[in-house]
């Protein structure tokens, strides 16, 4: 079956990086775009952004250009998010989502079980 | 960029019918895609394509979409149903998805 796990919870303090995994089972991690979305405490769900998992070519939504960058290790079917400069509005839950479509009309099939980073210090 | 508005707040009492709206600039010519998120879960794709339930989605669960308004109607709620529930559409402009605000479900 569909999986994506996602690594665990992350305490950072302000400045520092932290990377996010994704790793996908259950079918073949390249077959579909994947999407990064982020929810900040009690608040909704936004859209980060996707990386073509066929070419790792990402795209980002324009409030997470900059400190924010997707990347892909295909022979561990793995997806990443990494953060630099943490601030601390930069804590929330971040989910990995795999895109049902690959030309465009998003939607997302499968969820990661979210990782949550804390920034404090 | 597209904007999708849902009310905050909906409560139900257990047997009753949920619906819970989704409002934008005639969405009735996109496709509403509906996502379920139990507390502390992430969130769970329940309808695709304004009315197409995932394997595994009982069929209390249905989606309507028409002029400015799509619509998620859950039959028989039950205690379980109890989530925050999102609206997402693909906004072609912007070549972006794009999410409602969600809507707390609170089953009394």
């Amino acid at each position: 079956q569909v999986q994506l796990v996602q690594s665990g919870s992350e305490l950072k303090k302000p400045g520092a990086s932290v990377k996010v995994s994704c790793k996908a089972s259950g079918y073949t991690l390249t077959s579909y775009p994947l999407n990064w979305v982020r929810q900040a405490p009690g608040q909704g769900l936004e859209w980060m952004g996707w990386i073509n998992t066929n070419s790792g070519n990402p795209t980002y939504a324009q409030a997470f250009t900059g400190r924010f960058v997707f990347s892909l290790d295909t022979s561990v079917s793995t997806a990443y998010l990494q953060i630099t400069s943490l601030k601390a509005e930069d804590t929330a839950v971040y989910y990995c989502a795999r895109d049902a479509n690959d030309y465009g009309d998003s939607y997302f099939d499968y969820w990661g079980q979210g990782t949550l980073v804390t920034v404090s210090s | 960029s597209y904007v999708l508005t849902q009310p905050p707040s909906v409560a139900v009492a257990p047997g009753e019918t949920a619906r819970i709206s989704c409002g934008g600039s005639n969405i009735g010519d996109k496709s509403v895609h509906w996502y379920q998120q139990r507390p502390g879960q992430a969130p769970v794709l329940v309808i695709s394509y304004d009315r197409d339930r995932p394997s595994g989605i009982p069929e209390r669960f249905s989606g309507s979409n028409s002029g400015n308004t799509a619509t998620l109607t859950i039959s028989r709620v039950e205690a379980g149903d109890e989530a925050d529930y999102y609206c997402q559409v693909w906004d072609s402009s912007s070549e972006h998805p794009v999410f409602g605000g969600g809507s707390k479900l609170t089953v009394l």
